[in-house]
Parts: C-alpha cells; sequence; structure tokens
C-alpha cells in the first residue's frame, strides 16, 4: 500500500520561513506533489518533483530525495494569507493515481 | 474559465436513496477522479479515469460507481448512500503530472 507521513501541525510568525517534511512509502513512485488548501476550498496544486533537487516557485519550493523517500515544501516570508492545510501526495503506478497524505495545518501568527 | 464543475454543493439525503453528484471539466483533460475527505484522515482516492470507457478503482471504492462515458463529464453514484458515506466529496481532472484541478466540492449528509 501507500503512506505518506507529515506532522499535523505547524506554528510560525509572519515573515518567517517554515519547513514541512513528508516521508513516504510507496510503490511504483513516480514523483511528489504538494497542495494547498484552505477551510471550505478545493486543494490547489503547488509544486511537483519528479527527480531529487529542489524546485522554486516564487516564495514556496519544494525538494526531493527519491533514495531517502523524503521531500519537503518550503515557505518563506510567511503570510497570514498562508494559513493553510498542507497536502503531499504521491504519483504511482501508469494511471495517474495520487495518494495523498494527512495533511499539515498551517498556523501563521503575528 | 477553466474550471472543474460539481453538482450540487451540499446534500443532505436518507439512508438508501440512490444519488448521483455530477462532475464536468472543461479543459479536455484525460485524466479525472474522485475523492474523499474525512477529518484526520486527508484526502482518499474513490475511483480514477484514466480516458473515456477507463475506470479503475481507488483506495476507498466500496459503496460507489462511477462512469465515463464523455471526456468531460464523470458522474459519481451512490446506489444505496449510508451514514458512513457522509463526508466532503472533490471531482478532480488533470491532463498528467502536472497537478490536478480540483471542484469546489459536494458537502453530503446521509441521515
Amino acid at each position: 500500500g501507500q503512506s505518506l507521513e507529515q506532522p499535523s501541525e505547524v506554528t510560525a510568525v509572519e515573515g518567517a520561513i517554515v519547513q514541512i517534511n513528508c516521508t513516504y512509502q510507496t510503490s511504483g513512485f513516480y514523483g511528489l506533489s504538494w497542495y494547498q488548501q484552505h477551510d471550505g476550498g478545493a486543494p490547489t496544486f503547488l509544486s511537483y518533483n519528479a527527480l531529487d533537487g529542489l524546485e522554486e516557485t516564487g516564495r514556496f519550493s519544494s525538494f526531493l530525495s527519491r533514495s531517502d523517500s523524503y521531500g519537503y515544501l518550503l515557505l518563506q516570508e510567511l503570510q497570514m494569507k498562508d494559513s493553510a492545510s498542507y497536502f503531499c501526495a504521491s504519483y504511482t503506478g501508469g494511471g495517474n493515481k495520487l495518494t495523498f497524505g494527512t495533511g499539515t495545518q498551517l498556523k501563521v501568527e503575528l | 474559465e477553466a474550471q472543474v464543475t460539481q453538482n450540487p454543493r451540499y446534500l443532505i439525503t436518507v439512508t438508501g436513496k440512490k444519488l448521483t453528484v455530477t462532475c464536468s471539466q472543461n479543459m479536455n483533460h484525460e485524466y479525472m477522479s474522485w475523492y474523499r475527505q474525512d477529518p484526520g484522515l486527508g484526502l482518499r482516492q474513490i475511483y480514477y479515469s484514466m480516458n473515456v470507457e477507463v475506470t479503475d478503482k481507488g483506495d476507498v471504492p466500496e459503496g460507489y460507481k462511477v462512469s465515463r462515458k464523455e471526456k468531460r463529464n464523470f458522474p459519481l453514484i451512490l446506489e444505496s448512500p449510508s451514514p458512513n458515506q457522509t463526508s466532503l466529496y472533490f471531482c478532480a481532472s488533470s491532463v498528467g503530472f502536472l497537478g490536478y484541478t480540483f471542484g469546489s466540492g459536494t458537502r453530503l449528509t446521509v441521515v
């Protein structure tokens, strides 16, 4: 089966940098994605890593180490609007099967 | 506007009464999928589809059916809903690994 582990909650102050970790155990692993979800809203795609290394998109960066079955999402210059749940998700198999972690709730404080 | 449209947004129904949640996308995506979201459990995949007439079970398919007769539509059918199917449901579509686009969600309550 597939499983992805994330911390359940992270708190940080506005303007800071925060890292959300994700460790996974999956077979037929293709890559790791990150999604953001505000309360009551739909998940929105943030990033995708197929290869080892860092992918940067504005204030957000995502990292993958396939050998360690580990990835993280890095959020810089935190803003209040970044308060949301963040999910890592692994792509497996040829059918674009996407399995989500249980999510990390990020609280940004003043 | 590129989007995934689900209907209804909210639905309260009684146990055993068949219902369908519709999902339509206007992006010509091959891949479509249904997820349910429950507190503490994250998003769990119910069914997914790689293209027209091609569907496969996800992690929690029991009690659900889907069909993919047209590329744009991927309805979720609950033949005999039960209270344990009370959940927030999301439909999503993608063209590949670049990320799914999710609908706004359907909050279903089965009493």
